[in-house]
């Protein structure tokens, strides 16, 4: 069994980056798959992008293509999700989950984004 | 991008009856590099992230009750609760992950009668 844990909420000013981090634990031995979805208040979830597992190929939605960068550290058991250029309505909780399906899901982090 | 819509938005449903929440996919959402349906759910209760229930449009997650089942293919889909019970009030959601992005609906919300 995977846990995913992820970094604490952030707060940034508009046009800053925040880069969120989703640790493994577990049955880190087994490589999977790690997407990241966010939530904004009232809104439906919201696929963001992914690593894949092995070959660690990312995929982004074209909706944040240029300003989301997904990264791993396999060493680290660690996963980290970067969006630039924030915006006010980038105001989310942001989850990664992990599995071709979300199998297993962070706890999500609450990034505000607020001058 | 795939669009995924979820009919009704919410519902009410009495203890022990049968609840039945539909998801359509503007194309199919076949995999064929495992020739199936790319088709999950989820259940979302306040203050929780998404817990996957069904993948593969009708494959239970280990652990979830048997009251929950999936079905479908192409680009119509079901998630059918057979006996409601008060822990399963929460907002379902439908995904689909066949083609990038991998697209959610806007999710239904089941209420108890």
């Amino acid at each position: 069994q995977v846990q995913l844990v992820q970094s604490g909420a952030e707060v940034k000013k508009p046009g800053a980056s925040v880069k969120v981090s989703c640790k493994a634990s577990g049955n880190t031995f087994i490589s999977f798959a790690l997407h990241w979805v966010r939530q904004a208040p009232g809104q439906r979830l919201e696929w963001m992008g992914w690593i894949t597992a092995g070959n660690n190929h990312t995929k982004y939605s074209q909706k944040f293509q240029g300003r989301v960068t997904i990264t791993r550290d396999t060493s680290a058991s660690t996963t980290y999700m970067e969006l630039s250029s924030l915006r006010y309505e980038d105001t989310a909780l942001y989850y990664c989950a992990g599995g071709l399906a979300g199998h297993f899901w962070g706890q999500g982090t609450l990034v505000t984004v607020s001058s | 991008d795939i669009v995924m819509t979820q009919s009704p938005d919410s519902l009410a449903v009495s203890l022990g009856e049968r609840a039945t929440i539909n998801c359509k996919s503007s194309q199919s959402v076949f995999y064929s590099a495992y020739n199936k349906y790319s088709l999950a759910w989820y259940q979302q209760k306040p203050g929780h992230p998404p817990k996957l229930l069904i993948y593969w449009a009708s494959t239970r997650e280990s652990g979830v009750p048997d009251r929950f089942s999936g079905s479908g293919s192409e680009t119509d889909f079901t998630l059918t609760i057979s006996s409601l019970q008060a822990e399963d009030v929460a907002v379902y959601y439908c995904q689909q992950y066949s083609n990038t992005p991998f697209t959610f609906g806007q999710g239904t919300r089941l209420e108890i009668k």
